[in-house]
């Protein structure tokens, strides 16, 4: 069980937008910021967004995140077939002095 | 370019002890927080310790505290993590990764198995 909530698949076709949420707690989202990882199939995870709606250099702006409350999503503009992977949001959690990480939400590209 | 690289993954029986490392280059190692970060096989991600940059203070998840020390030596550019009493749900890959886990290793495999 982890400590944040994502859906554990979301899908659309190709072009289309698909956005994935990250539910936690005032301890966690709620006075801290989000990241977002993408892990393809047999690769380590790659850094999506950080502080809830930065992009690393180089990265599509087809990637956006946003934050509100003890939320924050994850969205995907223009879906490609190479979208397909694991995706996961994490923030630091002062209950338990650490960091925690959603479930992972699949996303395949119908 | 950023590199991390993770050795000293392997087989152990229960109870058994393991030390990963996990050798940097391409930044300098000693001004960032660094951590180690799990996956059992099909599963998600769990974190399981970091590091400050100067080694003086580190943080671990509950499921590991007491059993794993993490470690790091800035003249060697190194990141460790040292496991103990081993059980069969620490069997997974073990990831390390640089602070706000902007670049991370390949993973190195650790089974846990009578």
């Amino acid at each position: 069980q982890s400590v944040l909530t994502q859906p554990p698949s979301a899908s659309e076709t190709p072009g289309q937008r698909v956005t994935i949420s990250c539910s936690g707690t005032s301890s966690n989202i709620g006075n801290n910021t989000v990241n977002w990882y993408q892990q393809l199939p047999g690769m380590a995870p790659r850094l999506l967004i950080y502080d809830n709606n930065q992009r690393p250099s180089g990265l599509p702006d087809r990637f956006s995140g946003s934050k509100s409350g003890t939320s924050a999503s994850l969205a995907i503009s223009g879906l490609q077939s190479e979208d397909e992977a694991d995706y996961y949001c994490a923030s630091w959690d002062d209950s338990v002095n650490g960091w925690v990480f959603g479930g992972g939400t699949k996303v395949t590209v119908l | 370019d950023v590199q991390l690289v993770e050795s000293g993954g392997g087989s152990v029986q229960p109870g058994g002890s393991l030390r990963l490392s996990c050798e940097a280059s391409g930044f300098i190692f000693g001004a960032y927080w660094m951590h180690w970060v799990r996956q059992i096989p099909g599963k998600g991600l769990e974190w399981v310790s970091r590091i400050d940059g100067d080694g003086t203070t580190t943080n671990y998840a509950d499921s590991v505290r007491g059993r794993v020390t993490i470690s790091r030596d800035n003249v060697k550019d190194t990141l460790y993590l040292e496991m103990n009493s081993l059980r069969d749900e620490d069997t997974a890959v073990y990831y390390c990764a640089r602070s706000r886990f902007d670049f991370w290793g390949q993973g190195a495999v650790v089974t846990v198995a009578s």
